[in-house]
């Protein structure tokens, strides 16, 4: 399978605990999004990397959140001392310079 | 103002008839623009891209791009109970892939 991977697929998790995810990218895509969305909104952007620079993140993301691409392939995005509001589906998404976008099947997150 | 807008829904059709989704953008120099398909509990798909002004055809879906009215839309022909989603824009404003809050789309059979 070459499409975009996530892992895991599901994390449960207390307040105040990290959690980390993981996103493979379609392999020759060099630009790497992560979005955030909850019950009935689109998704909420909240960084982006092309190769390995990090170019912009959201200014709505608070300093609890961090994002990594090491070496362009794949990216982490872990969040500190979670809060229930954190509770989302967190997705990741490629796609090769500004052409069309494809995403993972998600990370779940239910911060308890 | 939001970087991209969706007409409210949620739209219910009958199985048959055509559905359409519209959307504006707020930034006059994007220039790549994107549906999405989403169904209830997984995750956004890509079902169109448009680049220029005019109509793009992809089977029962077409897509219509006017840059000079910052306007996009979709018309699903022929609509199936498949269809039944949420549609998303997507828009390309600066670097970054920013999407509207959708429209979710019924199709009664």
């Amino acid at each position: 399978d070459t499409g975009v991977s996530q892992d895991p697929r599901h994390k449960i998790t207390k307040r105040g605990q990290n959690v980390t995810f993981r996103c493979d990218p379609i392999s020759e895509h060099n630009r790497l999004y992560w979005y955030r969305q909850t019950l009935g909104q689109g998704p909420e952007f909240l960084t982006y990397f092309q190769n390995e620079a990090q170019l912009e993140k959201s200014r709505l993301l608070s300093d609890r959140f961090s994002a990594e691409r090491p070496k362009g392939s794949f990216s982490t995005l872990e969040i500190q001392r979670t809060e229930q509001g954190d509770s989302a589906m967190y997705l990741c998404a490629s796609s090769f310079l500004a052409g069309g976008a494809f995403f993972g099947q998600g990370t779940r997150l239910t911060v308890v | 103002q939001k970087e991209v807008e969706q007409n409210s829904g949620p739209l219910s059709v009958p199985e048959g008839a055509i559905a359409s989704l519209n959307c504006t953008y707020s930034d006059r120099v994007s220039q790549s623009f994107f549906w999405y398909r989403q169904y209830s509990g997984k995750s956004p798909e890509l079902i169109m891209s448009i680049y220029s002004n005019g109509d793009k055809e992809d089977g029962r879906f077409t897509a219509q791009l006017n840059k000079a009215s910052q306007y996009v839309s979709l018309l699903i022909r022929d609509s199936q109970p498949s269809d039944s989603a949420t549609y998303l824009c997507a828009v390309i404003p600066d670097y970054k892939l920013s999407f509207g809050a959708g429209t979710t789309v019924t199709v009664r059979a």
